[in-house]
């Protein structure tokens, strides 16, 4: 199967501070990212997504920063909050005998009080 | 947002039983459903991508005699762990999704333990 499967890196923020988590992607013909939360024991959850013809997309806290010429994606929380604390994950549609989505290596938020 | 329903949430069997894993879309069709498989404190790991009435797609390297799917109706597929062994330990988690592309939305996912 595809995957990054890479134990997770960690990001740990006090509460009301931005966090930004990171993901490279793999194929440059993706064209829809998404990013989605996981907590412990549960399927994950979607947050936002972006086109390719984005660079930028503003939801309620959370902004999603796209750079087609590295490769590169990015997530931003507005004024962390504990119930922000999950694993993060970036994932791409990429086609192959129909759109699939392949999810990128995560990152574990912790968010002190 | 559309409801995906997964069961059992947890399982635990002998080895060398089958369990079946059922997903379910609760108010949607869903044409196309995914399974993935993840390991502790790793990613998602795309399984097979299932198509009501057609053979599902495997990824490389995942087993079809090993992990048997069946997309019956566009709002069940199934996931059968055949002679299950401790190394198929995992959390198991389904998606489905409206179209050909765009939001996937996800099962609760169940974790199964092959004693």
């Amino acid at each position: 199967g595809e995957s990054v499967g890479l134990h997770l890196p960690t990001l740990s923020v006090q509460e009301g501070d931005n966090s930004i988590i990171n993901c490279a992607y793999s194929n440059s013909a993706s064209d829809y990212f998404i990013w989605y939360k996981q907590e412990s024991g549960k399927g994950p959850q979607f947050i936002i997504d972006i086109r390719s013809n984005m660079d930028k997309r503003q939801g309620q806290r959370v902004t999603v920063l796209l750079n087609k010429t590295v490769k590169h994606l990015s997530l931003q929380i507005a004024a962390t909050q504990p119930g922000d604390s999950a694993v993060y994950f970036c994932a791409e549609d990429t086609l192959g005998g129909g759109f699939k989505t392949i999810f990128g290596a995560g990152t574990r938020l912790f968010v002190k009080a | 947002g559309a409801v995906v329903s997964q069961h059992p949430s947890r399982v635990i069997c002998k080895s060398g039983t089958s369990v079946k894993i059922e997903c379910r879309s609760l108010d949607f069709q869903a044409t196309t459903m995914f399974w993935y498989r993840q390991f502790p404190k790793q990613s998602l790991m795309l399984m097979a991508t299932s198509n009501e009435g057609s053979k599902a797609t495997y990824e490389q390297g995942v087993e079809k005699d090993k992990f048997l799917i069946n997309h019956a109706s566009l709002t069940l597929s199934t996931l059968t762990v055949t002679s299950a062994h401790p190394e198929d330990s995992s959390f198991y988690i389904c998606s489905a999704r409206r179209g050909t592309a765009g939001e996937l939305f996800f099962g609760e996912g169940s974790r199964l333990t092959v004693l």
